[in-house]
Order: C-alpha cells, then sequence, then structure tokens
C-alpha cells in the first residue's frame, strides 16, 4: 500500500497564478483532509472530506477550493496564488470521525 | 471554536531524562487527543492517541495523561534517545471532523 499519495512534491507559481494540488489514498478511508503547516504555527486545516460527495471548510479556507473527485482522490486549488499562500501542504486521511490521520509527503509551495 | 495549546515551544533534554510536553484545549466537547511526531523535511505520524473515557494510556516508553476536568493532557517521554528529536504535536477533536492542532514542541536530546 503506498497510503496517502500527493503531487507535485515542489512547486512555485507566480503571485495570480492557479494550480492545483494533487491527493490520493489507497486505504479505502473515508475522510480526507488538507493542512497547511507554516513555520511555529502548527497544522493549520484548510478543508475536509467527511465522505464522498461532501466538503466542508476548516480553520483557514479563503483562498482556496477542494474537489472530493471519488472516495479516493481529493485535490485542492489556489485560483489567484499570493504570497501568504507560501507553505508545505499536506493531504490526509482518516478511516472514521476522530480517528488517526495518515499523512502524504507533503507539497512544498513557493509564491512569488 | 476549538483552540489547543501547547507548551513549551521548545524543549531540550540529556539523553536517558524524561520530556513532558503539555497542551490544553479549549472545546468541552474535545474527546480524542492524539499526538504526533514529525522528523525533520518528513510528515507527520501518529505516536499514540487517547479518547475522553481513558486517563492514562501506556506505549513502552511513551504516556498520554488526560484531565478533561482542566481540560489539558499530556504526553510522556522516559529514557530519551537521540532519535526521540523531533517536533511533537498535540491535537484535539471534538464536534464534527475538525482535529485542531497544537503550534508543536521541538524535542532535542542530547547525547
Amino acid at each position: 500500500n503506498a497510503g496517502v499519495t500527493q503531487t507535485p512534491k515542489f512547486q512555485v507559481l507566480k503571485t495570480g497564478q492557479s494550480m492545483t494540488l494533487q491527493c490520493a489514498q489507497d486505504m479505502n478511508h473515508n475522510s480526507m483532509y488538507w493542512y497547511r503547516q507554516d513555520p511555529g504555527m502548527g497544522l493549520r486545516l484548510i478543508y475536509y472530506s467527511a465522505s464522498e460527495g461532501t466538503t466542508d471548510k476548516g480553520e483557514v479556507p479563503n483562498g482556496y477550493n477542494v474537489s472530493r473527485l471519488n472516495k479516493r482522490e481529493f485535490s485542492l486549488r489556489l485560483e489567484s496564488a499570493a504570497p501568504s499562500q507560501t507553505s508545505v501542504y499536506f493531504c490526509a486521511s482518516s478511516e472514521e470521525r476522530l480517528s488517526p490521520l495518515h499523512f502524504g509527503n507533503g507539497t512544498r509551495l513557493t509564491v512569488t | 471554536g476549538e483552540n489547543v495549546e501547547q507548551h513549551p515551544s521548545t524543549l531540550s533534554v540529556q539523553e536517558g531524562d524524561s520530556a513532558v510536553i503539555k497542551c490544553t484545549y479549549s472545546d468541552s466537547a474535545s474527546n480524542y487527543f492524539p499526538w504526533y511526531k514529525q522528523e525533520l523535511g518528513k510528515r507527520p505520524q501518529l505516536i499514540i492517541d487517547i479518547r475522553s473515557n481513558v486517563g492514562e494510556k501506556k506505549d513502552q516508553r511513551i504516556a498520554v495523561t488526560l484531565n478533561k476536568t482542566a481540560k489539558h493532557f499530556s504526553l510522556h517521554i522516559t529514557e530519551t534517545q537521540p532519535e526521540d528529536s523531533a517536533v511533537y504535536f498535540c491535537a484535539g477533536g471534538g464536534g464534527g471532523f475538525k482535529t485542531i492542532f497544537g503550534a508543536g514542541t521541538r524535542l532535542f536530546v542530547k547525547a
């Protein structure tokens, strides 16, 4: 099992450009999440999907959109990137509500 | 909304000593408290978790205690080793699906 796979691993964008971060899990988990990690601020929840077909806002949703394409895949889209979105992005999945999170290896995004 | 505070932000111990990291949470509905370890450049990985119906849980050199009345929980690492050096995150989960993380503790274990 690959677990949670994220692509790309690194990305540099110019302000105003758009991009989609891809995430897929092969553990048949119901719930999926997108977090961002900034120095000294821990992991902050951007969006989550409790189950296929549903998505909800987390702590810091502004500037992002998500799509739960199917049970395996959960993508994060930046429509117009800003320097404040420079961060490391982690996708995670869990079997059910309030159970251990399984993280992907992260995407390091720089917006200039 | 839910808030999780974690202390200290940095902790340095001598190999073999114990390390304690403390967290407090604000949402009384929180009932799931995981701890994650993140090595440099790697993803966070669960090391232990506890639910609100249990006051303490132990796994080899790692233990977690929970005080629901005071709304705080702690991670205890005994007999620390250099490979324990990492950033540790506490988290709290209550209503819904949101797991909220503390800001992290950077643990240094000196050989």
